[in-house]
């Protein structure tokens, strides 16, 4: 069955340093997503993006936030300066293009960002 | 702005019996989905049941249903013949239609469910 791949599993920085988190979509999917959890806390979304551009941000994802899609696979998250509170389990997801196909978000196992 | 509530941090049940979890949500919207997912210790969330605002009927998805009940805006979960894989963190989810505008999953803070042996 496809599934939503994220690389790394864990990722560890320090401060003021630059991260970039990765996922893979799967394949015929065209909205992709960023969550974060902060330990202990709820998931919180941060961005969507579909057909080349951003669809909806949330307050969290300020400038140092940046998506990408550099190619046909990969879809990146980009923290330009990490703050000791950027530290958190990141999850992509994706969805199918097409209304009334399913609907649902898949998930990805996650990269556990810890920075020092 | 919507929000969703999940009243109970843990919840604890005995292996084969049955167990609710209890979520509320806010909203102004007539139309909604709604989403219990799971996330065992390995961390990656799988979608355990939905529901369509619009649909009177309530979900079932094997030992898995819930009762909707749209005026109270209430959405629980109830897991029937628990099984040891069923402990996990489980989160209630909402989201708008697509025509919203907003496709984002505003979930509630979790509850954590342990099976008993």
């Amino acid at each position: 069955e496809p599934e939503v791949t994220q690389t790394p599993s864990h990722q560890v920085t320090q401060m003021g340093q630059e991260v970039i988190l990765r996922c893979v979509p799967i394949s015929n999917h065209l909205y992709f997503y960023w969550y974060r959890q902060i330990l202990g806390q709820k998931v919180e979304f941060l961005v969507s993006f579909y057909n080349n551009e951003i669809s909806e941000k949330s307050e969290i994802f300020d400038d140092q936030f940046s998506v990408e899609r550099p190619d046909g696979s990969n879809f990146t998250l980009k923290i330009r300066s990490t703050k000791l509170e950027d530290s958190a389990m990141y999850f992509c997801a994706s969805r199918h293009e097409l209304a009334g196909a399913s609907y649902e978000q898949y998930f990805g196992p996650g990269t556990r960002l810890t920075v020092t | 702005a919507q929000t969703v509530t999940q009243s109970q941090p843990e919840m604890s049940v005995q292996e084969a019996e049955t167990v609710t979890l209890s979520c509320t949500y806010d909203t102004s919207e007539s139309d909604y989905y709604l989403f219990w997912y799971k996330q065992p210790p390995s961390r990656q969330m799988i979608l355990v049941i939905r529901q369509e605002a619009y649909k009177q009927q309530n979900a079932t998805e094997n030992r898995f249903s819930v009762n909707f009940q749209k005026a109270a805006k209430s959405f629980s979960l109830k897991i029937s013949d628990s099984q040891l894989g069923d402990a996990a963190m489980y989160f209630c989810a909402y989201r708008r239609p697509d025509w919203g505008g907003s496709e984002k999953l505003v979930f509630g803070k979790g509850t954590k469910l342990t099976v008993n042996p």
